[in-house]
């Protein structure tokens, strides 16, 4: 069964770059049925789809977010990684890395990570 | 992008039934059957329910049911546990560039 595991600095100063990376074990990274995506939640609050990352590296960041968001991913590594530039208080959330299957329709997020709550905070 | 709109609590007694709704536009929930649900434990990842409006992951209780009527989705669960005492999200596909909108969010209360 495939996992995922979010990993990076829990406290991020404001204006600096927030960097996390999503581990998968139990599957290949490579697999074309996936799309790899970053979703976040603020505190207290809902959730909010961030983008996305395909294998071949091909991505899609939703628009508010688009001008400070890179992802990319490391298949011989089997992760793929989210920066967030810039951040302020508005970017504390928890992050999630989630699973999204291609094959049966849109929004189909069937695997997620535990979670890691990034606090923007000086 | 506006979020979905979801009834803020809905509550049920053990065994009943309880049906959460979740509106959109024409431009999401109106013109695609790409409504998800995700349930939520307090301070666990979401765990998917329900994707392309009715059908069930393998795993998920058949207790759980989707579906849509116009701009509105709609999640019910049937046979009301404690353990369903949760929080719920709607997701679909939007045509707007944001791709996908979630809804405000469900607490469910088991009494």
């Amino acid at each position: 069964q495939m996992q995922l595991q979010e990993s990076g600095p829990g406290l991020v100063k404001p204006s600096q770059t927030l960097s996390l990376t999503c581990t998968v074990s139990g599957g290949s990274i490579s697999s074309g049925s996936y799309y790899w995506a970053w979703i976040r939640q603020h505190p207290g609050k809902g959730l909010e789809w961030i983008g996305y990352i395909y294998s071949s590296g091909s991505t899609y960041y939703t628009p508010s977010l688009k001008s400070r968001v890179i992802m990319s991913v490391d298949t011989s590594k089997n992760q793929f990684s989210l920066k967030l530039s810039s951040v302020t208080a508005a970017d504390t959330a928890v992050y999630y890395c989630a699973r999204e299957i291609v094959a049966t329709g849109l929004g189909t997020f069937d695997i997620w990570g535990q979670g890691t709550l990034v606090a923007v905070s000086s | 992008q506006s979020a979905l709109t979801q009834p803020a609590s809905v509550s049920g007694s053990p065994g009943q039934s309880i049906t959460i709704s979740c509106t959109g536009t024409s431009s999401d929930v109106g013109s695609y059957n790409y409504v998800s649900w995700y349930q939520q434990h307090p301070g666990k990842a979401p765990k998917m329910m329900i994707y392309d409006v009715s059908n069930r992951p393998s795993g998920v209780s058949n207790r759980f049911s989707g579906s849509k009527s116009g701009n509105t989705a709609s999640l019910t669960i049937s046979g009301l546990q404690a353990e369903d005492e949760a929080d719920y999200y709607c997701c679909s596909y939007t045509s707007n560039n944001t791709r996908y909108v979630f809804g405000t969010g469900t607490k469910v209360t088991v009494l």
